[in-house]
């Protein structure tokens, strides 16, 4: 069936650092790929996502490349702050699946450090 | 105002008892799902509905139930709850073809 892979964490970085978050995944169909972001106390919030093959999703200096060829979609950002910490997670979903939810992975703890 | 909320936010409550929660959009999106969120094992579905009349199955459906009172409004009940079931709960809707899905804050449960 389908799955998503991510890295485990916890992630600890020092601001300013670089950020990747790597993402694979198994699909039967074309799906559609997202990375969630749920900051403390809160709910998951899209951040990016991508919808076919090399399209690159981005937000607030997160970007992601659709790569059908390595069935990734791994997570970058240049530059983190403190404010970046939280859980992401990646997820995909199948368009014209029949159930037409999201697939999550188990999700990456991002902790950055002043 | 939020586009998704759910109530409570936190529940405590003692094994075998039942329990709903509820959800409430203002997206007017066709499409509420609910998942269960574990430390280290993401977010589960256990039940999702596309319409009023249309009501599925999810992943880890055993032990609860829903009910579709309306397009805005989505309820989960647990008939008799177990410790096991403690967990962060999500309701979240989305509307084709996007597969964008929008998340409530979470009800965050503890069962006795």
């Amino acid at each position: 069936g389908d799955s998503v892979t991510q890295m485990e964490g916890p992630v600890t970085l020092s601001e300013e650092a670089f950020l990747t978050i790597n993402c694979t995944y198994t699909a039967t169909g074309y799906p559609s790929l997202f990375w969630y972001v749920q900051y403390p106390g809160e709910g998951l919030q899209l951040l990016l996502k991508a919808t076919k093959a090399d399209d690159k999703g981005s937000n607030k200096g997160f970007e992601a490349t659709y790569r059908k060829e390595t069935t990734s979609f791994h997570l970058e950002k240049g530059s983190v702050q403190v404010s970046d910490s939280a859980v992401y997670f990646c997820a995909l979903s199948v368009s014209g699946g029949s159930q037409g939810n999201l697939i999550f992975g188990k999700g990456t703890k991002l902790s950055v450090k002043p | 105002d939020a586009d998704v909320t759910q109530t409570p936010r936190n529940r405590i409550t003692k094994t075998g008892k039942r329990i709903m929660l509820e959800c409430s959009q203002t997206k007017g999106h066709d499409r509420m799902y609910w998942y269960r969120q574990d430390p280290g094992l993401g977010l589960r579905l256990i039940y999702y509905s596309f319409d009023v009349k249309d009501i599925n199955k999810g992943e880890i459906s055993d032990g609860y139930s829903v009910s579709r009172q309306a397009q805005a409004k989505f309820s989960l009940s647990l008939e008799s709850a177990i410790p096991n079931q403690t967990a962060l709960y999500f309701c979240a809707t989305s509307d084709p073809p996007t597969d964008t899905q929008y998340f409530g804050p979470g009800t965050r449960l503890t069962v006795l």
